[in-house]
């Protein structure tokens, strides 16, 4: 099993580049969450979702789009890239509301220059 | 604001003793705790929970203690193990689908 799996592990972009991050688990989880984590702070949630085809704002969402068209998979995109989106960047997923336990992947480190 | 905070960035303990991590929240409305584990270069795992009609949670060698009256808990390492070594993060649920994390506690843990 090969739980939650991100696409691309590293990346560099340009300021004003664009790319999609990939997310796909296979533990047919309902609930899916992309977090940026940066240095001194914990884990921010940027947006979530509840179910295929549905897709909702967390906490820092500005900047970032996500699309949920298949259950196992939730991408998040960076339309025009900034220095600010330098981060990592994690997704879980979990089978129920935030209480349970979510299950993330390694992460993908984006540097933007 | 961070709801959530864990004011120690790192502990240092030897094998075999107790490892003490503190998180402190502001937020009167959580009602649930998690404690997530980081190992360097891999995603968080979950290691143990607590609801806040509890006190005390025990889950082998690892234990989470809530005082709602001080917005404080606590989770217990007994005894500590060098595998321990981490970065330890206290969550709360902020709302039915939104997380509030710490920053993290690392903790290394001395053969």
């Amino acid at each position: 099993n090969a739980g939650v799996t991100q696409t691309p592990k590293f990346r560099v972009l340009k300021t004003g580049q664009s790319m999609t991050l990939l997310c796909a688990q296979d533990m047919n989880h309902e609930y899916m969450y992309w977090y940026r984590q940066d240095p001194g702070m914990g884990l921010r949630l940027i947006h979530y979702s509840v179910g295929e085809g549905t897709t909702a704002k967390g906490e820092v969402p500005d900047g970032y789009n996500v699309s949920r068209l298949k259950k196992q998979n939730f991408l998040l995109g960076l339309e025009s890239a900034a220095p600010s989106q330098t981060s990592v960047y994690f997704c879980a997923s979990s089978w129920g509301q935030v209480n349970q336990p979510q299950h993330f992947g390694d992460g993908t480190r984006l540097s933007i220059l | 604001d961070q709801q959530v905070k864990q004011n120690s960035p790192s502990l240092s303990v030897q094998e075999g003793r107790i490892s003490i991590l503190n998180c402190d929240y502001t937020n009167s409305m959580f009602d649930y705790f998690l404690w997530y584990k980081k190992y360097p270069a891999e995603g968080p795992t979950f290691l143990i929970s607590i609801s806040s009609i509890k006190d005390k949670n025990e889950d082998g060698r690892f234990t989470v203690f809530l005082n709602k009256s001080a917005k404080h808990l606590s989770l217990h390492i007994v005894p500590s193990q060098p595998g321990d070594s981490a970065v330890y993060f206290c969550a709360a649920p902020y709302n039915n689908n939104d997380m509030r994390f710490g920053a993290g506690t690392r903790l290394t843990v001395k053969p």
